[in-house]
């Protein structure tokens, strides 16, 4: 079954901890995207990458990392220098520039 | 300004009523047109792309008219299954193809 796998589902930070988000997808698609939901707001871009080995920043790319070693992956790390990192995190990708997005299911971050 | 502005919600609107969401774009980048569903604690789903000639999919129809910047979403006879919030999208022909989302419009279709 193709589609956009994104875990953990749930994820708890510390104080001061770097936690990583994965996103996983076999569509084959190019460009993949990070989002973040607050409650009661749109989405907010934090990073997209169109290509391997290559991202670029959103509109709220501080405090926040990404890599893309493979076309498949595109994990998203919350740094400590994010001081408000409680969310949801939509990943989401993209066969072509405009095509529609399609996400995976999402990982809630809260803060312990 | 909000670059994606969408009708406040919520509606509520009984089963079998028409219900129209309107969503207005400031940005002349924009290249192409979404309306996603999103249930509860749910990731986005894509409803529809919206044309310019406009597109009708069962029960749902959406319109564009770009010289206003305006886009819009139909639903006939909406059903209790219908209840979700409604994202109005548009992906910029520049950064990346970018999406850019509405807030959202909250519908609530009662018995």
């Amino acid at each position: 079954d193709g589609g956009i796998t994104q875990s953990p589902k749930y994820l708890f930070r510390k104080e001061g901890q770097n936690v990583t988000l994965s996103c996983e997808q076999n569509l084959n698609h190019d460009a993949m995207y990070w989002y973040r939901q607050d409650p009661g707001q749109g989405l907010r871009l934090i990073y997209y990458s169109q290509i391997v080995n290559d991202f670029q920043k959103g509109d709220i790319a501080e405090g926040y990392s990404v890599s893309r070693e493979k076309k498949e992956s595109f994990p998203l790390t919350v740094t400590s220098a994010q001081k408000n990192p409680t969310a949801f995190y939509l990943c989401a990708s993209r066969v072509g520039q405009h095509q529609p997005q399609h996400f995976g299911d999402g990982t809630r971050l809260s803060i312990l | 300004r909000k670059e994606v502005e969408q009708d406040p919600g919520p509606f509520n609107v009984p089963e079998g009523a028409t219900v129209a969401f309107n969503c207005t774009y400031s940005n002349s980048a924009s290249q192409s047109f979404f309306w996603y569903r999103q249930d509860c604690r749910k990731e986005p789903k894509l409803l529809m792309s919206v044309y310019s000639s406009g597109n009708e999919d069962g029960r749902f129809t959406a319109q564009l008219n770009r010289a206003s910047q305006y886009i819009s979403l139909l639903i006939r006879d909406s059903k209790l299954s219908d209840s979700a919030t409604y994202l109005c999208v548009v992906s910029l022909y520049n950064q990346g193809g970018k999406l850019i989302f509405g807030q959202g419009t909250e519908l609530s279709v009662k018995p």
